[in-house]
């Protein structure tokens, strides 16, 4: 069974302050996604890695996929309320039957105070 | 583009009923997802859909759960005789064939009475 380990599960801060959340696991993916989750809406894609040693960038938000493709991180600079929301990694697997579902981290509750 | 579109967004079952879960997917996606949320859990796969074809259903539970895509039609999420730990949030997705990136519905909330 693959597992995705996300942390920190909880994350408050100021706006103004830079933060970095981690998914980490012990399986390769082919594909690692990061989507944001408001309260009684589905989750968004934000980004979708593929290459191993990947950075992707959009806006404040920076993500980078590990050279084994085993872990990722998403780091937010100069955080806003408006980042405020859940935010939650998913590897998508190699291939065979799976090809497509996604394993899911158990996300990260961040508060950005005004 | 409307996206992917769940209904009902919420449903009220009482214990025993049957809840019947839609989902249409964006316009040219021909993949179909569902996912269950559950309290203080992360969002677990339960099956992949292509039209007429189920591909992975590794995450349906054995019993009472089953899931379709007609070649017409929205896909349809099935649960028999329900009960209370059957209530969660139910997320639909699809994508198109490449698998990079799916779209979610906004879900259907299940509460079970």
């Amino acid at each position: 069974t693959q597992l995705l380990e996300q942390s920190p599960q909880f994350l408050s801060i100021q706006e103004g302050e830079n933060l970095t959340v981690y998914c980490n696991s012990s399986s390769v993916f082919s594909s690692l996604q990061w989507y944001r989750q408001e309260p009684g809406e589905g989750p968004v894609l934000l980004v979708t890695v593929v290459t191993g040693g990947e950075v992707k960038k959009l806006k404040r938000l920076t993500f980078q996929f590990g050279d084994a493709r085993k872990d990722s991180s998403l780091h937010i600079t100069a955080a806003q309320p408006g980042d405020t929301g859940l935010y939650l990694c998913a590897g998508a697997n190699a291939g065979g039957t799976s090809y497509g579902k996604l394993t899911f981290g158990q996300g990260t509750i961040l508060t950005v105070h005004p | 583009n409307a996206g992917v579109m769940q209904n009902p967004r919420h449903l009220v079952r009482r214990r025993g009923q049957e809840a019947r879960l839609r989902c249409s997917p964006m316009k040219g996606h021909s993949h179909v997802y569902w996912y269950r949320q559950l309290p203080e859990e992360g969002l677990k796969f339960m099956v992949y859909l292509q039209k007429e074809n189920i591909i992975d259903e590794s995450g349906m539970p054995k019993e009472r759960f089953s899931a379709e895509f007609p070649k017409e039609g929205p896909s349809i999420l099935r649960i028999q005789q329900v009960v209370r730990g059957d209530s969660a949030a139910y997320f639909c997705a699809s994508s198109p064939p490449s698998n990079y990136g799916y779209t979610f519905g906004s879900g259907t909330r299940l509460t079970v009475v």
